[in-house]
């Protein structure tokens, strides 16, 4: 069953560093979204991704963030200077089109840890 | 905007007993309602959605959720539960309008022998 993939798993780096969190969505999907998760607190919406460009960004996702799909299978997150309150869980997730009801389909997350 | 409220961050049942996890929410317009289970390690996995097709969802592992708009309702319901179901469960919604989920802030399910 196709699944979407993230890497790493496991990420820890220094305040002021740039990190950069990959996935890889589902093969066919066209829609691709980035969520956090702050330990004890509710999962959230960052950003959505259609046709190349952003479709849809919360007020969490600034200029210190950016999104990519470097070539046809890799949907990337960018954090340019990482701060203590961007530590989390970090998923990717894909979706066949952007409509309401489609079903978004999660990744298993980067847990990233900035110190 | 939309909203999700979900009642209690720990429920623990035994093992055969009644699962059930409550999800209230908030739209102004119609919504789309979701339930995603997150077992250790793992990421969100989809137990079922609510599309107004039907009131009455039924999904994966044995769950089922009802969509109750006068309550504004979409709770979570098994019958008897089993070691495995031993996860966090987390409602979603969304609407047309937003290629977003809002997520509830979860509710960890324990099983007890």
């Amino acid at each position: 069953e196709p699944e979407v993939t993230q890497t790493p798993s496991h990420q820890v780096t220094q305040m002021g560093q740039e990190v950069i969190l990959r996935c890889v969505p589902i093969s066919n999907h066209l829609y691709f979204y980035w969520y956090r998760q702050i330990l004890g607190q509710k999962v959230e919406f960052l950003v959505s991704f259609y046709n190349n460009e952003i479709s849809e960004k919360s007020e969490i996702f600034d200029d210190q963030f950016s999104v990519e799909r470097p070539d046809g299978s890799n949907f990337t997150l960018k954090i340019r200077s990482t701060k203590l309150e961007d530590s989390a869980m970090y998923f990717c997730a894909s979706s066949d089109n952007g409509r309401g009801l489609e079903t978004q389909y999660f990744g298993p997350g980067t847990r990233l840890l900035v110190l | 905007a939309q909203s999700v409220t979900q009642l209690g961050s720990h429920v623990s049942v035994s093992e055969g007993a009644l699962v059930l996890l409550r999800c209230n929410y908030s739209s102004s317009v119609p919504p789309y309602l979701f339930w995603y289970v997150q077992y250790p390690n793992q990421g969100l996995q989809l137990l079922l959605k609510y599309t107004s097709a039907a009131t009455l969802v039924k999904g994966i592992n044995g769950f089922e959720a009802e969509f109750k708009k006068s309550e504004t309702s979409f709770h979570l319901t098994k019958p008897s539960a089993h070691m495995s179901d031993a996860a966090e469960y987390f409602c979603a919604v969304s609407v047309d309008s937003a290629r977003q989920l809002t997520f509830g802030s979860g509710t960890q399910l324990t099983v007890l022998p």
